[in-house]
């Protein structure tokens, strides 16, 4: 197995709903990663996990929670939302923070939709 | 790190090569990628270099690294229209993956 997987694929929520994204992958890596992206966009680095302990939080707003429960499990909770947080939110993973010589594997990513 | 340039649009005609353009900033980057991103999908890893090479040719995608200017190109050869997406280079520090602003190639039939 060589994917990330997230899911859901869209999501649409309210500003007072509570919600997660999820991601999975098989391949043994141990550092995952969180990227927020808008449209016509480079990917904005959020969370880094590297051995399932949290690592970097690039000053991310706390309606934002990150959660590793295991080396495979990446999830983010939601909790109320802006409109300004509908964006693209893409998992990665690599071997090891620091070690990505063949580059990190994205999943397709979560579109997230805040009304 | 923060600040990887690349051209916002490409348009070329099927049949084409197309090169698309990228300035870096961390000399002391290990690596550097090109990511394609096609629209609602997430990034595909479509080739790295190691910063000790000049050249690298994968099939139809050849990427030239000039490590004096930090100059990235990757040019596609018989460009088609399913190349049509943004692409993406990016470094890695070491520490972390620094994305370039996006390049979007449109392919004309």
């Amino acid at each position: 197995d060589t994917e990330v997987t997230q899911t859901p694929k869209h999501l649409v929520m309210g500003m007072t709903n509570k919600k997660s994204l999820k991601c999975e992958q098989h391949m043994g890596h141990r550092a995952m990663y969180w990227y927020k992206q808008k449209a016509k966009k480079p990917p904005e680095l959020m969370f880094v996990y590297s051995y399932e302990k949290l690592s970097i939080n690039e000053s991310v707003p706390s309606r934002f929670s990150p959660e590793c429960p295991n080396s495979s499990l990446l999830n983010l909770h939601l909790h109320a939302l802006q409109p300004e947080d509908s964006a693209l939110y893409l998992c990665a993973s690599s071997p090891a923070r620091g070690t990505a010589v063949y580059g990190y594997t994205f999943g397709s990513g979560t579109r997230l939709t805040v009304v | 790190g923060e600040d990887v340039e690349q051209s916002l649009f490409l348009s070329v005609r099927e049949g084409d090569s197309s090169v698309i353009n990228c300035t870096y900033t961390d000399s002391s980057s290990t690596y550097l990628y090109w990511y394609k991103q096609e629209p609602g999908a997430g990034l595909q890893l479509l080739t790295y270099i190691f910063s000790n090479m000049d050249m690298k040719q994968d099939q139809r995608l050849t990427v030239l690294l000039n490590k004096k200017d930090k100059h990235l190109s990757l040019r596609i050869a018989d460009t088609q229209t399913g190349d049509s997406a943004i692409y993406f280079c990016a470094e890695n520090t070491g520490n972390q993956f620094y994305f370039g602003t996006g390049t979007s190639l449109t392919v004309i039939p």
